[in-house]
């Protein structure tokens, strides 16, 4: 079985912190996405990453970078980190069809 | 701007009933339509997916429809039960679902299905 994991189910932060992220899949799939998802809006596409220290911008990345230094490990940063933020966050990855880690609620105080 | 429209928001049925989920896209390069299924906790799982050149693709108790034309497409749950209580997303992607695997999602439609 694929398997995606994502560091933390529950994360609380405080406005303009520095956030880490941690996706890690057990596949060798060369993509990797990170999701937003907000009720009502689905999940939003914030970055992904077809290959190791490659990426993508999604269709919303602002206030995100990522990192992808090894081929199993993608991790989304938020620099500074605002309420706006707060959201369920979905790591996932594929050779074609998408498998998708448990998601991380943050919540940005 | 939300490239696919999905419909309803949420969905109540009874048991033994039909569950009717439609989506409306506007890219035409779109070549490549899943719906995903979220239980409470968990990540989405694909569920079905059909590609153009298909009107319909049946996988035990779920059917996706397509309409080209009407750049539309709708997800049919037969026979629902309890266990089909979920969020479903519709998708959609321009690369055949096969090179990125990017993909966009509708909004997303919470079902309930009562007993």
């Amino acid at each position: 079985d694929v398997k995606v994991t994502q560091s933390s189910r529950y994360l609380v932060k405080r406005t303009g912190e520095k956030v880490f992220l941690e996706c890690v899949q057990d596949m060798d799939h060369e993509n990797m996405f990170w999701y937003r998802q907000d009720p009502g809006l689905g999940l939003r596409l914030i970055y992904f990453s077809y290959d190791v220290k490659m990426k993508e911008k999604g269709d919303i990345p602002e206030g995100y970078s990522v990192s992808r230094e090894k081929k199993e490990r993608f991790s989304l940063i938020l620099e500074s980190a605002s309420t706006n933020q707060t959201s369920m966050y979905l790591c996932a990855s594929s050779p074609s069809r998408q498998f998708f880690g448990p998601g991380t609620r943050l919540t940005v105080l | 701007q939300q490239q696919v429209k999905q419909s309803p928001q949420s969905l109540i049925v009874q048991k033994g009933g039909i569950s009717i989920i439609n989506c409306a896209y506007e890219n035409t390069a779109f070549d490549y339509f899943p719906w995903y299924q979220q239980f409470p906790g968990k990540g989405p799982a694909l569920l079905i997916a059909i590609r153009p050149d298909v009107s319909e693709k049946k996988e035990g108790r779920f059917t996706i429809s397509f309409n080209k034309s009407a750049k539309q497409f709708s997800l049919h749950i037969m026979d629902s039960q309890p266990g089909d209580s979920a969020t479903y997303f519709c998708a959609a992607s321009k690369d055949g679902g096969t090179s990125y695997g990017k993909l966009t999602f509708g909004q997303g439609t919470i079902l309930t299905v009562h007993p």
